[in-house]
Protein backbone atom coordinates (compact mmCIF):
# COMPACT_ATOMS: atom_id res chain seq x y z
CA UNK A 1 0.00 0.00 0.00
CA UNK A 2 0.91 3.64 -0.88
CA UNK A 3 -0.65 5.06 1.99
CA UNK A 4 -1.54 8.89 1.51
CA UNK A 5 0.08 10.58 -1.34
CA UNK A 6 -0.17 14.43 -2.36
CA UNK A 7 1.34 16.51 -5.12
CA UNK A 8 3.02 18.00 -5.79
CA UNK A 9 5.42 18.19 -3.02
CA UNK A 10 6.84 21.89 -3.88
CA UNK A 11 5.19 24.89 -5.26
CA UNK A 12 5.38 27.85 -5.32
CA UNK A 13 2.65 30.72 -6.89
CA UNK A 14 1.76 34.30 -7.76
CA UNK A 15 -0.96 35.85 -6.44
CA UNK A 16 -3.95 35.41 -7.75
CA UNK A 17 -3.60 32.12 -9.15
CA UNK A 18 -5.04 29.01 -8.94
CA UNK A 19 -4.14 25.58 -8.40
CA UNK A 20 -5.26 22.17 -6.78
CA UNK A 21 -3.37 20.27 -4.92
CA UNK A 22 -3.91 16.77 -4.85
CA UNK A 23 -4.85 13.85 -2.10
CA UNK A 24 -4.75 10.06 -2.69
CA UNK A 25 -5.07 7.03 -0.55
CA UNK A 26 -5.31 3.69 -1.05
CA UNK A 27 -6.29 2.02 2.29
CA UNK A 28 -10.29 2.48 1.32
CA UNK A 29 -10.44 5.27 4.00
CA UNK A 30 -13.95 6.80 4.50
CA UNK A 31 -12.72 9.92 6.38
CA UNK A 32 -9.95 12.31 4.94
CA UNK A 33 -8.93 15.69 5.68
CA UNK A 34 -6.81 18.60 5.09
CA UNK A 35 -4.76 20.55 7.23
CA UNK A 36 -2.59 23.38 7.00
CA UNK A 37 0.20 23.83 9.34
CA UNK A 38 2.12 27.44 10.04
CA UNK A 39 4.86 27.92 12.28
CA UNK A 40 3.61 27.85 16.21
CA UNK A 41 0.36 26.92 14.83
CA UNK A 42 -0.34 23.47 14.89
CA UNK A 43 -2.61 21.51 12.28
CA UNK A 44 -5.47 23.76 11.77
CA UNK A 45 -8.77 21.58 9.93
CA UNK A 46 -9.43 23.65 6.18
CA UNK A 47 -12.03 20.72 5.00
CA UNK A 48 -13.29 17.32 5.33
CA UNK A 49 -15.30 14.12 4.23
CA UNK A 50 -16.70 11.42 5.72
CA UNK A 51 -16.89 10.03 2.30
CA UNK A 52 -17.53 10.59 -1.02
CA UNK A 53 -19.88 12.96 -2.24
CA UNK A 54 -19.88 14.50 1.51
CA UNK A 55 -17.60 17.45 2.41
CA UNK A 56 -17.88 20.12 5.54
CA UNK A 57 -16.10 22.91 6.49
CA UNK A 58 -13.31 22.77 8.74
CA UNK A 59 -11.64 25.64 11.15
CA UNK A 60 -10.52 27.56 8.24
CA UNK A 61 -11.94 26.84 5.05
CA UNK A 62 -12.38 30.13 2.92
CA UNK A 63 -10.12 30.89 0.08
CA UNK A 64 -10.34 26.78 -0.55
CA UNK A 65 -12.58 24.82 -2.06
CA UNK A 66 -12.65 20.48 -1.96
CA UNK A 67 -14.66 17.75 -3.66
CA UNK A 68 -15.10 14.20 -2.80
CA UNK A 69 -16.32 12.10 -5.98
CA UNK A 70 -14.61 8.88 -5.02
CA UNK A 71 -13.27 7.28 -1.92
CA UNK A 72 -9.68 7.43 -2.93
CA UNK A 73 -8.89 11.11 -3.98
CA UNK A 74 -10.15 14.46 -2.09
CA UNK A 75 -8.47 17.53 -3.86
CA UNK A 76 -7.80 20.66 -2.34
CA UNK A 77 -8.54 23.86 -4.85
CA UNK A 78 -7.22 27.15 -3.99
CA UNK A 79 -9.73 29.44 -5.40
CA UNK A 80 -7.27 32.85 -6.18
CA UNK A 81 -3.76 32.39 -4.05
CA UNK A 82 -2.94 34.95 -1.44
CA UNK A 83 -0.05 35.22 0.75
CA UNK A 84 -1.50 34.22 4.00
CA UNK A 85 -1.51 30.94 1.96
CA UNK A 86 1.71 30.22 2.42
CA UNK A 87 1.47 27.20 4.44
CA UNK A 88 2.75 23.58 4.22
CA UNK A 89 -0.60 21.40 3.78
CA UNK A 90 -0.78 17.77 4.71
CA UNK A 91 -3.81 15.65 3.51
CA UNK A 92 -5.25 12.67 6.32
CA UNK A 93 -7.24 9.51 6.08
CA UNK A 94 -8.55 7.26 8.39
CA UNK A 95 -11.78 4.71 9.02
CA UNK A 96 -14.84 5.95 10.16
CA UNK A 97 -14.33 3.55 12.80
CA UNK A 98 -10.64 4.90 13.82
CA UNK A 99 -10.70 8.70 13.29
CA UNK A 100 -8.44 9.16 15.54
CA UNK A 101 -5.91 7.27 14.38
CA UNK A 102 -5.55 9.49 11.15
CA UNK A 103 -2.59 8.58 7.98
CA UNK A 104 -0.71 11.59 6.48
CA UNK A 105 0.50 12.34 3.32
CA UNK A 106 3.98 13.59 3.33
CA UNK A 107 2.51 17.26 2.87
CA UNK A 108 2.83 20.06 0.28
CA UNK A 109 4.70 23.30 0.81
CA UNK A 110 3.37 26.16 -0.57
CA UNK A 111 4.83 29.31 -0.96
CA UNK A 112 2.77 32.49 -2.52
CA UNK A 113 4.18 35.14 -3.92
CA UNK B 1 -15.63 25.27 20.08
CA UNK B 2 -12.41 23.47 20.56
CA UNK B 3 -9.20 24.93 22.17
CA UNK B 4 -6.21 23.43 23.89
CA UNK B 5 -3.48 23.87 25.92
CA UNK B 6 -0.25 22.47 25.26
CA UNK B 7 3.43 23.95 26.52
CA UNK B 8 5.90 24.64 24.25
CA UNK B 9 9.21 23.02 24.13
CA UNK B 10 11.00 20.63 26.60
CA UNK B 11 15.07 19.58 26.56
CA UNK B 12 15.95 16.36 28.27
CA UNK B 13 18.78 13.66 28.14
CA UNK B 14 19.10 10.20 26.82
CA UNK B 15 17.35 7.84 29.00
CA UNK B 16 15.26 10.44 31.24
CA UNK B 17 11.35 11.00 31.54
CA UNK B 18 9.28 13.33 30.10
CA UNK B 19 5.75 14.44 30.42
CA UNK B 20 3.53 16.42 27.90
CA UNK B 21 0.32 18.14 29.28
CA UNK B 22 -2.36 18.84 27.08
CA UNK B 23 -5.54 20.64 28.53
CA UNK B 24 -8.87 21.07 26.27
CA UNK B 25 -12.01 22.91 25.75
CA UNK B 26 -14.75 21.25 23.41
CA UNK B 27 -18.57 20.81 23.65
CA UNK B 28 -18.70 17.09 23.40
CA UNK B 29 -16.24 14.67 23.52
CA UNK B 30 -15.27 11.06 22.12
CA UNK B 31 -11.51 11.09 22.74
CA UNK B 32 -8.16 12.78 23.28
CA UNK B 33 -5.38 11.77 20.76
CA UNK B 34 -1.11 11.92 20.38
CA UNK B 35 0.72 12.43 17.00
CA UNK B 36 4.47 12.50 16.52
CA UNK B 37 5.59 15.61 14.18
CA UNK B 38 9.88 14.93 13.07
CA UNK B 39 11.33 18.36 11.41
CA UNK B 40 10.20 18.31 7.90
CA UNK B 41 7.90 15.31 8.44
CA UNK B 42 4.43 14.37 8.53
CA UNK B 43 2.48 13.52 11.61
CA UNK B 44 1.95 10.09 12.64
CA UNK B 45 -0.38 8.79 15.22
CA UNK B 46 1.24 7.51 18.83
CA UNK B 47 -1.74 6.68 20.86
CA UNK B 48 -5.47 7.40 21.70
CA UNK B 49 -7.58 7.63 25.02
CA UNK B 50 -10.96 7.57 24.61
CA UNK B 51 -11.78 6.63 28.56
CA UNK B 52 -9.97 7.75 32.11
CA UNK B 53 -7.04 5.71 32.50
CA UNK B 54 -3.05 5.02 31.10
CA UNK B 55 -2.80 3.20 27.83
CA UNK B 56 1.03 2.02 27.46
CA UNK B 57 2.44 1.17 23.77
CA UNK B 58 6.06 0.39 24.76
CA UNK B 59 8.14 3.20 25.64
CA UNK B 60 5.29 5.60 25.55
CA UNK B 61 2.21 5.95 27.70
CA UNK B 62 -1.11 8.39 27.25
CA UNK B 63 -3.25 9.13 29.87
CA UNK B 64 -6.54 10.92 30.63
CA UNK B 65 -8.82 12.56 32.92
CA UNK B 66 -12.32 13.35 31.42
CA UNK B 67 -13.29 15.15 34.13
CA UNK B 68 -10.10 17.73 34.49
CA UNK B 69 -10.42 17.66 30.92
CA UNK B 70 -6.57 17.30 30.68
CA UNK B 71 -4.21 14.51 29.23
CA UNK B 72 -0.50 13.85 29.32
CA UNK B 73 1.58 11.63 27.01
CA UNK B 74 4.47 10.30 29.12
CA UNK B 75 8.11 9.47 26.87
CA UNK B 76 10.06 7.38 29.21
CA UNK B 77 13.65 5.62 28.32
CA UNK B 78 14.22 8.81 25.71
CA UNK B 79 16.03 7.88 22.77
CA UNK B 80 17.70 10.55 20.55
CA UNK B 81 15.60 9.28 17.70
CA UNK B 82 12.81 10.94 20.40
CA UNK B 83 13.27 14.54 19.56
CA UNK B 84 10.84 15.91 17.74
CA UNK B 85 7.45 17.68 18.30
CA UNK B 86 4.48 16.19 19.94
CA UNK B 87 0.73 17.06 19.50
CA UNK B 88 -2.56 16.45 21.46
CA UNK B 89 -5.54 16.27 19.15
CA UNK B 90 -9.12 16.46 20.53
CA UNK B 91 -12.25 15.06 18.96
CA UNK B 92 -15.33 16.86 20.25
CA UNK B 93 -18.86 16.71 19.32
CA UNK B 94 -18.83 17.86 16.18
CA UNK B 95 -16.51 14.66 15.14
CA UNK B 96 -13.43 16.68 13.82
CA UNK B 97 -9.88 16.84 15.38
CA UNK B 98 -8.65 20.24 16.55
CA UNK B 99 -4.82 20.23 17.46
CA UNK B 100 -2.67 21.65 19.85
CA UNK B 101 0.07 23.93 18.79
CA UNK B 102 2.52 21.13 19.81
CA UNK B 103 5.24 20.60 22.77
CA UNK B 104 9.06 20.61 20.94
CA UNK B 105 11.11 17.57 22.55
CA UNK B 106 14.55 18.35 22.31
CA UNK B 107 16.71 15.19 23.50
CA UNK B 108 20.69 15.69 24.34
CA UNK B 109 23.13 13.08 24.88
Amino acid sequence: NAGVTQTPKFQVLKTGQSMTLQCAQDMNHEYMSWYRQDPGMGLRLIHYSVGAGITDQGEVPNGYNVSRSTTEDFPLRLLSAAPSQTSVYFCASSSDSKIDEQYFGPGTRLTVT
Amino acid sequence: GQSLEQPSEVTAVEGAIVQINCTYQTSGFYGLSWYQQHDGGAPTFLSYNALDGLEETGRFSSFLSRSDSYGYLLLQELQMKDSASYFCAVRGGNNRLAFGKGNQVVVIP
